[in-house]
């Protein structure tokens, strides 16, 4: 069974940094692309970035570009996302996404930016 | 960045009737190398995450009812709920992966009338 599993959400202050986890299982991890897909409070969805399968090649959404950093540890079976310089407006829940159609979620990790 | 454009933002329903929703793309989402329309369709239930229900446009995901169909190509699709079930009651999301940003619409709620 594919699980996607995040962790590493939580409170902080404007200006902060996270990073946030998720470990992936039942599927051979480094045979896919994978994403982050985030969704504000009452709000549609959102992604964030993608990693190639060997994690040479990333993608950012504008907003985060030069804040946010994806990457990945095939040998772990680890997706990653480095958040610094974080706003209010980066609040939201934060999933790990299988691509290429996403098919596979995780339950998501809540990122709280607030004073 | 290719938009997508969902309609209706929200439709009431009544039990076994259909439900249609629309989602257009502000681009061609139909590949010529593979001849694949890059558009799936999620569901997505209060408090939980986003789940597959169709890809390639047309395509069901495993385990999904036959109640749910995808149709369309180029820039014009449509998700219909052939007789709506109580289960259903979701928004729904359609999602390029054309190219990226990659993008969603903006979501269709649907209620039980």
């Amino acid at each position: 069974e594919v699980q996607l599993v995040e962790s590493g959400g939580g409170l902080v202050q404007p200006g902060g940094s996270l990073r946030l986890s998720c470990a992936a299982s039942g599927f051979t991890f480094s045979n896919h692309w994978m994403s982050w897909v985030r969704q504000a409070p009452g709000k549609g969805l959102e992604w964030v970035a993608n990693i190639n399968r060997d994690g040479s090649e990333e993608s950012y959404v504008d907003s985060v570009k030069g804040r946010f950093t994806i990457s990945r540890d095939n040998a772990k079976n680890s997706l990653f996302l480095q958040m610094n310089s974080l706003r209010a407006e980066d609040t939201a829940v934060y999933y790990c996404a299988r691509q290429y159609y996403f098919d596979h979620w995780g339950q998501g990790t809540l990122v709280t930016v607030s004073s | 960045d290719i938009v997508m454009t969902q309609s209706p933002d929200s439709l009431a329903v009544s039990l076994g009737e259909r439900a249609t929703i629309n989602c257009k793309s502000s681009q061609s989402l139909l590949s010529n190398s593979d001849n694949k329309n890059y558009l799936a369709w999620l569901q997505q239930k209060p408090g939980q995450p986003p789940k597959l229900l169709i890809y390639w446009a047309s395509t069901r995901e495993s385990g999904v009812p036959d109640r749910f169909s995808g149709s369309g190509s180029g820039t014009d699709f449509t998700l219909t709920i052939s007789s709506l079930q109580a289960e259903d009651v979701a928004v729904y999301y359609c999602h390029q992966h054309y190219g990226t940003p990659l993008t969603f619409g903006g979501g269709t709620k649907v209620e039980i009338k």
